[in-house]
């Protein structure tokens, strides 16, 4: 079952604009992390953010995670076409965190 | 980019045949993982390795095997292809550490397409 649920499925705002994206997941956390997939490629390790933070920055990235709601939310600031790509997040799951488990990703289209 | 090469990047192949993929790595990373993507899945683990000759199954693995006997190579293994098996699969490594503490660093995908 998906450890991390992403909101919304699809998204498609103007060049420049903010996109926000968020996560929902389950059970407790150490970590989560945000990936980005361009069409055809693999995906691409964006930031992470551990359990007792509570934001963080990249770029025009911004991180939130909210342990007592079981959410994060993926800032992008000022978007460009270059932006568009799927989004994902990751958790950290089972004995060790040895695995992640990843929700079904957000689909961001940046038109011009 | 990290180094990971996933072969073959396409392959068509009929059902009940068996199939290999591979998964190479010069990072010298300890951890690998197999994943498949699906529409309305997202990416699920398959299996993943901890080190030479150390595997584990993930969500999805009935249908599958595994093989590590170097570091550099994680093999991927479809017995008997079937048509659900159809899917893009991707090759994933990371360093040691607590995994939550680490990214996964990602090929860019094997399209399998079984008929």
């Amino acid at each position: 079952s998906q450890q991390g649920e992403e909101d919304p499925q699809a998204l498609s705002i103007q060049e420049g604009e903010n996109a926000t994206m968020n996560c929902s997941y389950k059970t407790s956390i150490n970590n989560l992390q945000w990936y980005r997939q361009n069409s055809g490629r693999g995906l691409v390790h964006l930031i992470l953010i551990r359990s007792n933070e509570r934001e963080k920055h990249s770029g025009r990235l911004r991180v939130t995670l909210d342990t007592s709601k079981k959410s994060s939310s993926l800032l992008i600031t000022a978007s460009r076409a270059a932006d568009t790509a799927s989004y994902f997040c990751a958790t950290d799951a089972g004995e060790g965190a040895q695995k992640l488990v990843f929700g079904q990703g957000t689909r961001l289209t940046i038109n011009p | 980019d990290a180094g990971i090469t996933q072969s073959p990047r396409h392959k068509v192949t009929e059902t009940g045949t068996p199939v290999t993929l591979r998964c190479h790595q010069t990072e010298n990373h300890r951890y690998m993982y197999w994943y498949r993507q699906d529409p309305g899945h997202g990416l699920r683990l398959i299996h993943y390795s901890y080190g030479v000759k150390d595997t584990d199954k993930g969500e999805v693995s009935d249908g599958y095997s595994v093989s590590r006997s170097k570091t550099e190579d994680f093999l991927l293994t479809l017995e008997s292809a079937t048509s659900s098996q159809t899917s893009v699969y991707f090759c994933a490594i990371r360093d040691s550490g607590p995994g939550g503490n680490q990214p996964q660093h990602f090929g860019d995908g094997t399209r399998l397409s079984i008929l």
